[in-house]
């Protein structure tokens, strides 16, 4: 597609649940990212990938949260166990490279509220 | 580490008016620098960016010059509308691939 395509759009859990959110990059880019915008304009880099392959993952919290980008599916982000801190918009981008002056576009975010 | 330090607002103008947000940057290296635009209740969009010093991105009436000496990409449009209503941020990145964001800064234009 001509634009990242992110769902949920919204997305409410309970403490304790899992939440599961999906990216469709725009088509013919291979690189992913998923930062994570809290306190309305704070954001945090998450996790990147290079096709299927993790490219960077300093930014993903060691516990609860994974992330998956396989071959002919959206990629997706879960949060196991949600805390009332996980709220928050997570915005999923993507690049056709990782090269100077790439250019990274976003989808328009997944808003998770965890009550 | 890599750091975006931009004016807080929220910056309240009228229709027409002038508007400068100021950014200052702390990096290792000639990182890119972008301006990305918020408006209400959408993701982020590209506005400009810059990949090397002097450069200027230019769009939507909006312009921002890379500035090595000072380490500033302060983001100016000469007249304002109230559809440029939105939060503006600030963003480098050293490797082109991680953006590192300041905190946004809220514009509110009255008509």
């Amino acid at each position: 597609g001509e634009e990242v395509a992110q769902t949920p759009k919204h997305l409410v859990r309970g403490e304790g649940q899992k939440a599961k959110l999906y990216c469709a990059p725009i088509k013919g880019h291979s690189y992913v990212f998923w930062y994570q915008q809290v306190l309305k304009n704070e954001f945090k880099f998450l996790i990147s990938f290079q096709n299927e392959n993790v490219f960077d993952e300093t930014g993903m919290p060691k516990e609860r949260f994974s992330a998956k980008c396989l071959p002919n599916s959206p990629c997706s982000l879960e949060i196991q166990a949600t805390k009332l801190e996980d709220s928050a918009v997570y915005f999923c981008a993507s690049s056709q490279s990782s090269g100077f002056g790439n250019t990274i576009y976003f989808g328009e975010g997944s808003w998770l509220t965890v009550v | 580490g890599d750091s975006v330090t931009q004016m807080e607002g929220p910056v309240t103008l009228s229709e027409e008016a002038f508007l400068t947000i100021n950014c200052t940057y702390t990096a290792t290296g000639y990182p890119s620098l972008f301006w990305y635009v918020q408006y209400p209740g959408e993701g982020l969009q590209l506005l400009l960016k810059a990949t090397k010093a002097d450069d200027k991105g230019s769009n939507k009436g909006f312009e921002a010059t890379y500035r090595k000496e000072t380490t500033s990409f302060h983001l100016e449009k000469g007249s304002v509308q109230v559809s440029d209503s939105a939060v503006y941020f600030c963003a480098l990145s050293p490797n082109d691939y991680k953006l590192s964001f300041g905190a946004g800064t809220t514009v509110t234009v009255r008509a």
